[in-house]
């Protein structure tokens, strides 16, 4: 599995931007790239996910490089109940095997 | 439309008993995998049920099983139970469609071996 390297924890104030990196070199092209957050107590919830181009939705956006060996979530406004862990995913597009390949993620705290 | 519910929500087990875990996938949902998560770590990888067969599985030995059934629900049965076994266990639901799709997390069981 290609595999991801992300900071083990990143603070942030509250209402203002947050980028959370990822690294994935040895990304494939078959690779979509998928952000899960898991907040205190709670099973893993999907953010957003990606191939080439930036994708926005409604918790955040997507910003992946031109080689696509790296990307970055975007919280355009965090707020306290953004602090979770933040897992950067590469999941084979092909087949229907859905396997998540987790890693220890970046842990999120958000302040006032 | 109702969420991935889990049961039972804590369960606590001696070592080399049994023990089955249940989860009802999101309406609508044809994939469900099962992920164990020890304290710290991100979840790893069970298995994968598509339309009830196992179509892909992580690094757990087999005493690791499981079951989907026609109404998408599903069991992840462990035995043989061994201390390392306690971990938040959880399942996803998913809708397969053009290869691309996310997927739908329960609470989770926390189980405890003793």
């Amino acid at each position: 599995d290609a595999k991801t390297t992300q900071p083990n924890s990143m603070e942030s104030n509250e209402e203002e931007p947050v980028h959370l990196p990822c690294n994935h070199s040895t990304i494939s092209g078959t690779d979509y790239i998928h952000w899960y957050r898991q907040l205190p107590s709670q099973g893993p919830e999907y953010v957003i996910h990606g191939l080439t181009s930036n994708v926005n939705n409604r918790m955040a956006s997507l910003a992946i490089a031109e080689d696509r060996k790296s990307s970055t979530l975007i919280l355009h406004r965090a707020t306290l109940r953004d602090a979770a862990v933040y897992y950067c995913i590469l999941r084979d597009g092909t087949g229907t095997a859905s396997k998540l390949t987790f890693g220890t993620g970046t842990r999120l705290q958000v302040t006032l | 439309e109702t969420g991935v519910t889990q049961s039972p929500t804590h369960l606590i087990k001696t070592r080399g008993q049994q023990v089955t875990l249940r989860c009802s996938s999101q309406s609508g949902h044809n994939t469900v995998s099962w992920y164990q998560q020890a304290l710290g770590q991100g979840p790893q990888f069970i298995f994968q049920y598509y339309r009830e067969e196992e179509n892909g599985r992580g690094n757990f030995p087999p005493r690791f099983s499981g079951l989907q059934f026609p109404n998408y629900s599903s069991e992840l049965n462990v035995n043989a139970l061994e201390l390392d076994d306690s971990a938040l266990y959880l399942c996803a639901s998913s809708l397969v469609q053009g290869g691309i799709y996310e997927q739908y997390f329960g609470p989770g069981t926390r189980l405890t071996v003793t």
